[in-house]
């Protein structure tokens, strides 16, 4: 069965990276995109961008251009998700999900908590 | 951007009523690139429905989804305990992709 487990909660000074990876099992981790989905308490959900684990081509929102890396490790079927610059308001729940155009997301991690504060 | 807008905020009904939640689009969007996701407190979002019509696995048939162009419906013709929760709808169709704010099913 398909599974994305997160790594664990971080917390992080304004200014400071956090980096948030999603280990895939279960499939063939190169024939799926994995996206990436964020939620600020009590907020709604937020598309922050998606990456193809079999080529690595990404696209993300614009206001996180600048900010955001993804990349996936397909030796280990890890994807990876790198927010630099790090404000108040990017505490958040970071969800990455297994990405598939059309069929929608069926598979998501469990979430991994940011919490930016000094 | 494709600006994605709910309604209501928020739907106050009883079990066994019937739930009609709104997702209106401000640009068109291809059927085949509009979900619908539930999420329930401290818990991922679930996919519902894709290509705007489509149930996911395991999504049982009370869940059904319509619309084309800008407008978006998700019906659960008769509510179970289990289905209040938040609703969002999602188009993958043009860069950003973007979510609805939200429909919140809430027992009445």
């Amino acid at each position: 069965q398909v599974h994305l487990v997160q790594s664990g909660a971080e917390v992080k000074k304004p200014g400071a990276s956090v980096k948030v990876s999603c280990k895939a099992s279960g499939y063939t981790f190169t024939n799926y995109f994995i996206s990436w989905v964020r939620q600020a308490p009590g907020q709604g959900l937020e598309w922050m961008g998606w990456i193809s684990s079999n080529n690595g081509n990404t696209n993300s929102a614009q206001k996180l251009q600048g900010r955001l890396t993804m990349t996936t490790d397909t030796s280990t079927s890890t994807a990876y998700m790198e927010l630099r610059s790090l404000r108040s308001d990017d505490t958040a729940i970071y969800y990455c999900a297994r990405d598939q155009p059309y069929y929608g997301s069926a598979y998501w991690g469990q979430g991994t908590l940011v919490t930016v504060s000094s | 951007e494709n600006v994605l807008t709910q309604s209501p905020g928020t739907l106050s009904l009883s079990p066994g009523e019937r739930a009609t939640l709104s997702c209106r689009a401000s640009q068109s969007v291809s059927s085949s690139h509009l979900a619908w996701y539930q999420q329930k407190p401290g818990q991922a979002p679930r996919l519902l429905m894709y290509g705007a019509s489509r149930r996911a696995t395991g999504i049982p048939d009370r869940f059904s989804g319509s619309g084309s162009g800008t407008d978006f419906t998700l019906t659960i013709s008769r509510l179970e305990p289990e289905d209040f929760a938040v609703y969002y709808c999602h188009q993958s169709g043009s860069s950003p992709r973007t979510f609805g704010q939200g429909t919140k099913v809430e027992i009445k």
